[in-house]
C-alpha cells in the first residue's frame, strides 16, 4: 500500500519559519494537499494541488515540491499555528492516503 | 455556507453493526465526490472510503474493505457509511468530508461522530 512519510515533530520560535516535509514514491507525479488540525477540532485544508492556498488561509502558509518530496512552509509562525499537520495524496486505486502527521510546537 | 453534520456514532460490541450518516447543506451535493476519514484516539487521520457523484463508484481502505459500505442519497443530500463486523480497532472519530476534486483536497469537514467498539 502507498505510504507517505513525515517527521513526527517540528519546533519553531514565534515569528520564525517552520518547514514540514512529506515524502512518498512518485509523489512528484501526484497532487499533495496539507491539513492543519488543532486539538479537539476537525482538520482544515491549508494547501491543495501542491502549492495553492484555499480562500481564508493566511499567506504565511505555502507549499512546494521537489522530486518526490512535498513541503509545507509556515513563515512568521504564530501560536495559533500549533497543532498537527497532515499531508495527503491519492494512490493509484485511487484511494486517499494521509501521512502520519507532524506535531508543530511554537516555543 | 457549507455544512456537514455527522450522526449515528455510539457504543457497539465487537462483531456488531452501525450506520453513520452525514447531512450536507449549503452546496449542490450531487456535484461532489464525498469521503469518510477516521481518527482513532490519539492517532492520525486514516482515509476510509469515498464515493462518486452518482454513487456508481466507490473505493475503500484495506482495513475496512468487505466490512464497510459507503452510499449516498442525492435527493436527501446525505452520505452514509454502513459498518459491519466491527472490531475494537475501528474505534475512532469518523469525519465526512467533501472532495473538491481534481487534486483540490477535502475542502470541508464535518465535526465528526465517535464510534466506540467495546464489549
Amino acid at each position: 500500500s502507498y505510504e507517505l512519510t513525515q517527521p513526527p515533530s517540528v519546533s519553531v520560535s514565534p515569528g520564525q519559519t517552520a518547514t514540514i516535509t512529506c515524502s512518498g514514491d512518485e509523489l512528484g507525479e501526484k497532487y499533495a494537499c496539507w491539513y492543519h488540525q488543532r486539538p479537539g477540532q476537525s482538520p482544515v485544508l491549508v494547501i491543495y494541488q501542491d502549492t495553492k492556498r484555499p480562500s481564508g488561509i493566511p499567506e504565511r502558509f505555502s507549499g512546494s515540491t521537489s522530486g518526490n518530496t512535498a513541503t509545507l512552509t509556515i513563515s512568521g509562525t504564530q501560536a495559533m499555528d500549533e497543532g498537527d499537520y497532515y499531508c495527503q495524496a491519492w494512490d493509484s486505486s485511487p484511494a486517499g492516503v494521509f501521512g502520519p502527521g507532524t506535531r508543530v510546537t511554537v516555543l | 455556507q457549507v455544512q456537514l453534520v455527522e450522526a449515528g456514532g455510539g457504543l457497539v460490541k465487537p462483531g456488531g453493526s452501525l450506520r453513520l450518516s452525514c447531512a450536507a447543506s449549503g452546496f449542490t451535493f450531487s456535484d461532489y465526490f464525498m469521503t469518510w476519514v477516521r481518527q482513532a484516539p490519539g492517532q492520525g487521520l486514516e482515509w476510509v472510503s469515498d464515493i462518486s457523484r452518482t454513487g456508481e463508484t466507490s473505493n475503500y481502505g484495506d482495513s475496512v474493505k468487505g466490512r464497510f459500505t459507503i452510499s449516498r442519497d442525492n435527493a436527501r443530500n446525505s452520505l452514509f457509511l454502513q459498518m459491519n463486523r466491527l472490531r475494537a480497532e475501528d474505534t475512532a472519530i469518523y469525519y465526512c468530508a467533501r472532495d473538491a476534486g481534481g487534486g483540490e483536497g477535502y475542502d470541508f469537514w464535518g465535526q465528526g461522530t465517535l464510534v466506540t467498539v467495546s464489549s
